[in-house]
């Protein structure tokens, strides 16, 4: 079955800036998208279609993809950034979804 | 303003089936998809399949293929998840979400507060 692969953790200090990754053999023809869970929380939308950012969500939440990897960067990351971070995508038929198994990021 | 409302917790005990529901308000429930997630106990999202309601056309995640149900009723704007067994590894969150590829390109965008699931004898 299709996986996409995070690294469990990113750590940064506040102002810095974070670049979480997700890789998958089918990011060259599908879209990534990001999400931002909080504990406690249900997911949000921080990042569709590669790069684009939902209305709400701050400048400093950019995406970008190439290849087969996917980047979510936070420029000038916040204390409030902190939370786990989901790629998503669809395998190469359009249907099937996967998440990632997520990227705990800490600002501190 | 669109909501996904789910219903509440269930305790139940191993091999008791559970049906559990995700209610959309507004009226674009039939013109958009419901997908159903699970997160185990600290850990990740699992995207197990997704509905459209509009015609019940469901599509599952290989695993969970066979192991739940996912069926809507768009009379009453409602998707639901349905277990005929239940073990105990089926403890978790289960949010439901909306998604459409006209809206955010098939992100999803709006999704429900989760209802958590406890299996245990």
């Amino acid at each position: 079955s299709y996986e996409l692969t995070q690294p469990p953790s990113v750590s940064v200090s506040p102002g810095q800036t974070a670049r979480i990754t997700c890789s998958g053999d089918a990011l060259p023809q599908k879209y990534a998208y990001w999400y931002r869970q909080k504990s406690g929380q249900a997911p949000v939308v921080v990042i569709y279609e590669d790069s684009k950012r939902p209305s709400g969500i701050p400048e400093r939440f950019s995406g970008s993809s190439s290849g087969t990897m996917a980047t979510l960067t936070i420029s000038g990351a916040q204390v409030e950034d902190e939370a786990d971070y989901y790629c998503s995508s669809t395998d190469t038929s359009g249907y099937l979804w996967v998440f990632g198994g997520g990227t705990k990021l800490t600002v501190l | 303003e669109v909501q996904l409302v789910q219903s509440g917790a269930e305790v139940k005990e191993p091999g008791e089936s559970l049906k559990i529901s995700c209610k959309g308000s507004g009226d674009s429930f039939t013109n958009d998809w419901i997908a159903w997630v699970r997160q185990m106990p600290g850990k990740g999202l699992e995207w197990m399949g997704t509905i459209f309601p509009g015609d019940s056309d469901a599509r599952y995640s290989p695993s969970f293929q066979g192991q739940v149900t996912i069926s809507a009723d768009k009379s009453i704007t409602t998707a639901y998840l349905q277990w005929i067994s239940l073990k105990a590894s089926d403890t978790a969150m289960y949010f439901c979400a909306r998604h459409s590829p006209l809206r955010y390109g098939d992100a999803f965008d709006i999704w429900g507060h989760g209802t958590m699931v406890t299996v245990s004898s």
